[in-house]
């Protein structure tokens, strides 16, 4: 299996700045159709895994500007341009474009 | 308004069985795959299994191969996991998924605790 590793586990921030999260995977993600499939989850407190972004760097409905993905081949980040109370929480990385999809260990966001 | 409820879960002994099911609604159900996946603190995130849209064709992860089956009542909207020969690590909150890697919308149940244990 594809082994997603995550970094850091733990991020503690101030409100207001920004924040980033890197995934590494054990494989490239490019998949035969050319596309990566790299998505990243948030999951706030007492809730289910919600998808913020899809295919390395598209935002899903409904998702705030201030979170961005980047990244190719096997190296990707997420980015918050500015840290809001809500945002505190686990974030994953997923990968698609291996059987089977799996996801690194989280990140947890908190506030300082 | 999207919907994904799951119901089932509960406590169970080494070696039992339990049939979890969520019912969705709020989209065409016969037109997605759909997947279940579970959560531990110790092991994160992990898919388990998966169905298409027709539930001919099945998918499992290795660790709950030929103990698990997926299977979904289109007529119903019901999306189910039989789960049989528990062991103690499959105790984790399982998760009913309209999974997408793409830009259809990804769905996830607010989760069933499965507990396995003497």
């Amino acid at each position: 299996d594809v082994v997603m590793t995550q970094s850091p586990l733990s991020l503690p921030v101030t409100l207001g700045q920004p924040a980033s999260i890197t995934c590494r995977s054990s494989q490239s993600l490019v998949y035969s159709d050319g596309d990566t499939y790299l998505n990243w989850f948030q999951q706030r407190p007492g809730q289910s895994p919600r998808r913020l972004i899809y295919k390395v760097s598209n935002r899903d409905a409904g998702v705030p500007d201030r979170f961005s993905g980047s990244g190719s081949g096997t190296d990707f980040t997420l980015k918050i341009s500015r840290v809001e109370a809500e945002d505190v929480g686990v974030f994953y990385c997923m990968q698609g474009s291996h059987w089977p999809e799996t996801f690194g260990q989280g990140t947890k966001v908190e506030i300082k | 308004e999207v919907q994904l409820l799951e119901s089932g879960g509960g406590l169970v002994q080494p070696g039992g069985s339990l049939r979890l099911s969520c019912v969705v609604s709020g989209i065409t159900f016969n037109n997605y795959a759909m997947a279940w996946f579970r959560q531990t603190p110790g092991k994160g995130l992990e898919w388990v299994s998966s169905i298409s849209q027709n539930g001919d064709s099945t998918y499992y992860a290795d660790s709950v191969k030929d103990r698990f089956t997926i299977s979904r009542d289109n007529s119903k909207n019901t999306l189910s996991l039989q789960m049989n020969s528990l062991r103690a690590e499959d105790t984790a909150v399982y998760y009913c998924v309209k999974d997408s890697l793409g830009p259809s919308p990804n769905y996830w149940g607010q989760g069933t605790l499965v507990t396995v244990s003497s």
